[in-house]
């Protein structure tokens, strides 16, 4: 047990619809870092946000969105989706400059 | 995009024997890290090595990591049924960065 809790477990939407998932950090942790892992791939990272600002982007696409709160809890937004989006989505939470980052259980997303 | 490569893809052992699993990287490191999941959930993070150590041991898990080769490998001993997962290795450039995960080696021990 990481500390780290996503919600919810599994979604199944539609392609073209809208989506937000959950995280909530370890306690004390203030950076959280969201990663989308495809069927059969390693995960690959999204983007990082530290005090509610963005610290740091992937290679996705303007419709992945994020937002931190300041409880440190954080979404991820993903806008018109596609039949890729299709991944377990894990986010992890750290203390900023820290080396080791605890992993949250996932959301898994079908789109269909 | 990946950075590293785990080999093997997949590794199917006894119980008690021991499991070797190696990662190649491409760009220079601040740390690198295993992590091990199970059936698709979450990451469990097991061991950190960072860029100017070559070995480090946590219980039954030894982790070497060569930089001129841009090469680490995972030694787990005496597997157990348990053992059975996905490892990856994720590099890290710089601390509290993101993590660039290879695609991982599936590991299955036997009883």
């Amino acid at each position: 047990e990481t500390g780290v809790t996503q919600s919810p477990t599994h979604l199944i939407k539609t392609r073209g619809q809208q989506v937000t998932l959950r995280c909530s950090s370890q306690s004390g942790h203030n950076t959280v870092s969201w990663y989308q892992q495809a069927l059969g791939q390693g995960p690959q990272f999204i983007f990082q946000y530290y005090r509610e600002e963005e610290n740091g982007r992937g290679n996705f696409p303007p419709r992945f969105s994020g937002l931190q709160f300041p409880n440190y809890s954080s979404e991820l937004n993903v806008n018109a989706l596609e039949l890729d989006d299709s991944a377990l989505y894990l986010c992890a939470s750290s203390l900023v400059l820290a080396d080791t980052q605890y992993f949250g259980p996932g959301t898994r997303l079908t789109v269909l | 995009s990946q950075q590293g490569e785990e080999d093997p893809q997949a590794l199917s052992i006894q119980e008690g024997e021991n499991a070797t699993m190696n990662c190649s990287y491409k760009t220079s490191i601040n740390n690198l890290q295993w992590y091990r999941q199970n059936s698709g959930r979450g990451l469990v993070h097991l061991i950190l090595i960072r860029s100017n150590e070559r070995e480090k041991h946590s219980g039954r898990l030894r982790v070497t990591l060569d930089t001129s080769k841009k090469s680490s490998s995972l030694l787990i001993t005496a597997s157990r049924a348990a053992d059975t997962a996905s490892y990856f290795c994720a590099t890290e450039a710089k601390a509290g960065t993101a993590l660039i995960f290879g695609k991982g080696t599936t590991l299955s021990v036997s009883s």
